[in-house]
């Protein structure tokens, strides 16, 4: 199966502070991983595409200083949200699939990081 | 913009029930379909469906897409507490970036 781990599952911090969260790729390599938030009874909101070796792609309205990616390899890309505020307490999720020729597989998510910025 | 919209948002059942959600879409450059299940945590990979009219059928679980109508659903046969989730829909917009857009989930409470 195609396992995505993701550290920590939970975290608070103080506001001003700068948290990071991990996300690995357990069994398969992962050129592309992707980032979202899910707000309390709503949807995932797809927040930026992580690319190995290269910068992330941003979606509209989401601050690329702010939460700032890291894919320095095929298996693990990192997320720090930087000077958190009370307002960035969310549920954040990666997300990952397997480099396939026909780019045709499905995500597969982590388990999630619940962050209470206080 | 893409837009996938799931109904019901919310379905409650007793066990033993059958239940049909629903999944329509608009997608640009439409790849595929995806639904998941998603309890405490995240979501759970169920199908993915790319030609119209081939069922998937997982145990319990079926689901059909219509391309034609852009249209998906998702059965559950003989319903049971475990089933309780949110049932999220995504479409897939192919091209040269990777994109899912996600639905706001169907909340599905079985009852024993």
């Amino acid at each position: 199966g195609a396992v995505v781990s993701q550290h920590p599952s939970w975290v608070i911090c103080k506001s001003g502070t700068s948290v990071k969260i991990e996300c690995r790729s357990l069994d398969f390599q992962a050129t592309t991983m992707f980032w979202y938030r899910q707000f309390p009874k709503q949807s995932l909101m797809l927040m930026a595409t992580s690319n190995e070796g290269s910068k992330a792609t941003y979606e509209q309205g989401v601050e690329k200083d702010k939460f700032l990616i890291n894919h320095a390899s095929l298996t693990l890309s990192t997320l720090t949200v930087t000077s958190a505020h009370p307002e960035d307490s969310s549920f954040y999720i990666c997300s990952a699939r397997r480099d396939t020729r026909l780019g045709n597989s499905p995500l597969h998510f982590g388990n999630g990081t619940r962050l209470t910025v206080t | 913009e893409d837009k996938v919209v799931q109904s019901p948002l919310s379905l409650v059942v007793h066990e033993g029930d059958t239940v049909t959600l629903n999944c329509s879409y608009e997608v640009t450059n439409f790849r595929s379909l995806l639904w998941y299940k998603q309890e405490k945590k995240a979501p759970t990979f169920l199908f993915m469906l790319t030609s119209s009219g081939i069922e998937k059928k997982s145990g319990r679980l079926s689901s059909i897409l219509d391309k034609k109508e852009l249209f998906s659903i998702l059965n559950i046969t003989a319903t049971q507490t475990g089933d309780s989730a949110v049932y999220l829909c995504a479409g897939h917009s192919g091209g040269s970036n990777y994109k899912l857009t996600f639905g706001k989930g169907t909340l599905l409470t079985v009852n024993p």
